[in-house]
């Protein structure tokens, strides 16, 4: 089945730095991805989807300027918090498809801000 | 606007009973439906989709769904619970024509399968 692979899995790191995640979908060519973030015990709640090559469409709320998301190919989408602080600490998860259905999720990457 | 519901947070079932978890969902349109399983510290793995045709629908580890137009549900089922199906479960929904739209998910339902 598709894989989607997400990089990397836990990063603790100090208040002030900039954390990338990669997402890359490893079988399959993913026209669109999504960004998702899941604080405990609750749904998922999208931040963002990005086509390849555009410019990501961000969720009301979200503010770009602190997490910017980058789909330059096919196969790779990269989203950057920028300048993190603690309450940025949270579940990230990614999530790709080739033009149809289902939607494939990476195993997420948990984020703890020191 | 799109909407998932699932009412229980938390599902207990004694290992070798059926099991359900509920969802019920609200489109302006022809919904597409989809279960999806998550355990601990990782992401979303998909356990079966509805589209279009036969209302009920088998999927990955024994699990199947009945899509019920009339009572805009499509709950999740398994006659026979295992230990190793406890994990978070989430239905999701998006409508048919939406184009670009991604899923729309319920909060999730814990489900807690008892040796």
């Amino acid at each position: 089945g598709a894989v989607v692979s997400q990089h990397p899995s836990w990063v603790i790191c100090k208040s002030g730095t900039s954390v990338k995640i990669e997402c890359r979908s490893l079988d399959f060519q993913a026209t669109t991805m999504f960004w998702y973030r899941q604080f405990p015990k609750q749904s998922l709640m999208l931040m963002a989807t990005s086509n390849e090559g555009s410019k990501a469409t961000y969720e009301q709320g979200v503010e770009k300027d602190k997490f910017l998301i980058n789909h330059a190919s096919l196969t790779l989408s990269t989203l950057t918090v920028t300048s993190a602080h603690p309450e940025d600490s949270s579940f990230y998860i990614c999530s790709a498809r080739e033009g149809g259905w289902p939607q494939h999720f990476g195993d997420g990457t948990r984020l703890s801000i020191l | 606007a799109q909407s998932v519901a699932q009412p229980e947070d938390q599902v207990n079932v004694a290992e070798g009973n059926p099991l359900t978890v509920k969802c019920t969902y609200s489109v302006s349109g022809n919904p597409y439906l989809f279960w999806y399983v998550q355990y601990p510290n990782r992401g979303l793995q998909f356990l079966l989709k509805y589209i279009t045709g036969d209302n009920l629908v088998k999927g990955s580890y024994g699990f199947e769904a009945e899509f019920n137009k009339s009572q805009t549900s499509f709950h999740l089922k398994k006659p026979s619970a295992l230990v190793s199906d406890s994990a978070l479960y989430f239905c999701a929904v998006r409508v048919s024509n939406s184009g670009n739209t991604p899923l729309v998910f319920g909060k999730g339902t814990r489900l807690s399968v008892i040796a």
